[in-house]
């Protein structure tokens, strides 16, 4: 089964400065990873995904993220935080059938003026 | 580019009635899926489609649950007698690779 922990319900960074947000997940195969974001009163939207191939994953809005099979990691990062990040922000995980997504608790990113 | 969509965006329902949310997925797609999100809490998996039939459920998609492909573009999800407890924000999803896509979602609203 697959599970993911998301290290920080609420993240704020000031404007311009990195953005990290933790992902950690358990699976008893090679997992599916995504990160997803959810802005005010909509739904989610793909920020990026890894399937297979190079372990660092460029997504959109300039976040790019690690799969660490070793620490069973995937945060999070972007160089420069810009106002119009603030959102919730999910790590989900799925096994290589696909059948279920797996979500995170989600983590609250307030980027400070 | 393509999206899902989701009709209504919101939902107020009397506790007892039934609902139906509707989903039309990215027309290409195989793989459908429904999520909800109760407010505050994390997303949760509800159930899993393809080829016609459930491939995966949850413990929440229960007796009262149902979900449908009445067409070759919609996907629905019906309560059958909604509780108290099924108000939620509920995310319609499709995938043909390996990332799923969601919709807008739609809040439903049960008093």
């Amino acid at each position: 089964a697959q599970s993911v922990t998301q290290l920080g319900s609420h993240v704020s960074v000031s404007e311009g400065a990195l953005v990290l947000l933790r992902c950690n997940y358990s699976s008893s195969v090679p997992p599916y990873l995504f990160w997803y974001v959810q802005y005010p009163n909509q739904g989610l939207q793909l920020l990026l995904k890894y399937t297979t191939g190079a372990t660092l994953v460029k997504g959109i809005n300039g976040f790019e993220a690690e799969f660490k099979k070793s620490e069973t990691s995937f945060h999070l990062t972007k160089p420069s935080a810009h106002m119009s990040d603030a959102a919730e922000y999910f790590c989900a995980v799925s096994d290589r059938t696909g059948n279920q997504f797996y979500f995170g608790t989600g983590t609250s990113l307030t980027v400070i003026p | 580019e393509p999206e899902v969509t989701q009709t209504p965006s919101h939902q107020v329902t009397q506790m007892g009635q039934e609902v139906i949310l509707r989903c039309v997925p990215i027309s290409n797609h195989l793989y459908f899926y429904w999520y909800r999100q109760i407010l505050g809490q994390k997303v949760e998996f509800l159930v899993s489609f393809y080829n016609n039939e459930i491939s995966e459920k949850s413990e929440i998609f229960d007796d009262q649950f149902s979900v449908e492909r009445p067409d070759g573009s919609n996907f629905t999800l019906k309560i059958r007698s909604t509780k108290l407890e099924d108000s939620a924000m509920y995310f319609c999803a499709s995938r043909l690779g390996m990332a799923a896509f969601f919709g807008q979602g739609t809040r439903l609203t049960v008093v």
